[in-house]
């Protein structure tokens, strides 16, 4: 089993939808959570961090954090057609080095 | 734009031979860290750097070996290539919290 786990959709939906991505980890010892995007073949960006529980908010994006489920979510509102992309999580233990990933959503944005 | 550069963006090379990926990281910051892309393995860890210092292994094969300078750049190197490392490789860098990837370097060998 892998520690995080991450549905690779495709997930198509229209523009100015609520878009609602998931992690699920195993690893109880994850302290920072991580949202990147990524366009085809270009870098990870980073989007949102969160330390711990709770939630974030910037702009259109959200991201919570649920420790107890070891569950974590990013909300995107009024989705774009520049939303496309594909959406990484990533985590961290507390003093950790590596960040471990999910597979990556694939997110389609139909104008 | 990270402020995270790699070159070469492109390699092509041949099974059998060495390749260097350079990274410099972003102003300031002291860790590298190096992750390979694959489409059946994800997102993959190899190897940090703090200032010179190797700080973490992940699964980083023993053909690949890295090396980080007195002006803070990274080099990941590559050898004995196989079909199966053909990949893009990130480099990222971190002053505390998280990390900032750069472009990356897509490898094809063949």
């Amino acid at each position: 089993q892998k520690e995080v786990e991450q549905d690779p959709g495709p997930l198509s939906v229209p523009e100015g939808a609520i878009v609602s991505l998931n992690c699920t980890y195993s690893n109880s010892a994850f302290q920072y959570f991580m949202w990147y995007r990524q366009y085809s073949r270009k870098g990870p960006e980073l989007l949102m961090y969160t330390y711990s529980s709770g939630n974030k908010e910037d702009g259109r994006f959200t991201a919570q954090v649920d420790k107890s489920s070891k569950y974590i979510s990013l909300f995107i509102r009024d989705s774009q057609p520049s939303d496309s992309a594909t959406y990484l999580c990533a985590m961290r233990r507390e003093y950790g080095n590596k960040l471990v990933f999910g597979a990556g959503t694939i997110l389609r944005v139909k104008s | 734009d990270s402020g995270v550069t790699q070159t070469p963006k492109h390699l092509i090379t041949a099974t059998g031979q060495r390749v260097t990926l350079r990274c410099s990281p972003r102003s300031g910051d002291l860790s590298v860290y190096w992750y390979q892309q694959s489409l059946d393995q994800g997102l993959q860890f190899l190897i940090q750097y703090y200032n010179g210092e190797e700080r973490a292994k992940g699964n980083i094969l023993e053909r690949f070996s890295a090396q980080q300078f007195p002006d803070l750049h990274s080099e990941l190197n590559l050898s004995s290539l196989e079909l199966g490392d053909s990949a893009l490789y990130f480099c990222a860098s971190s002053a505390r919290d998280t990390q900032y990837f750069g472009p990356g370097t897509r490898l094809t060998v063949l």
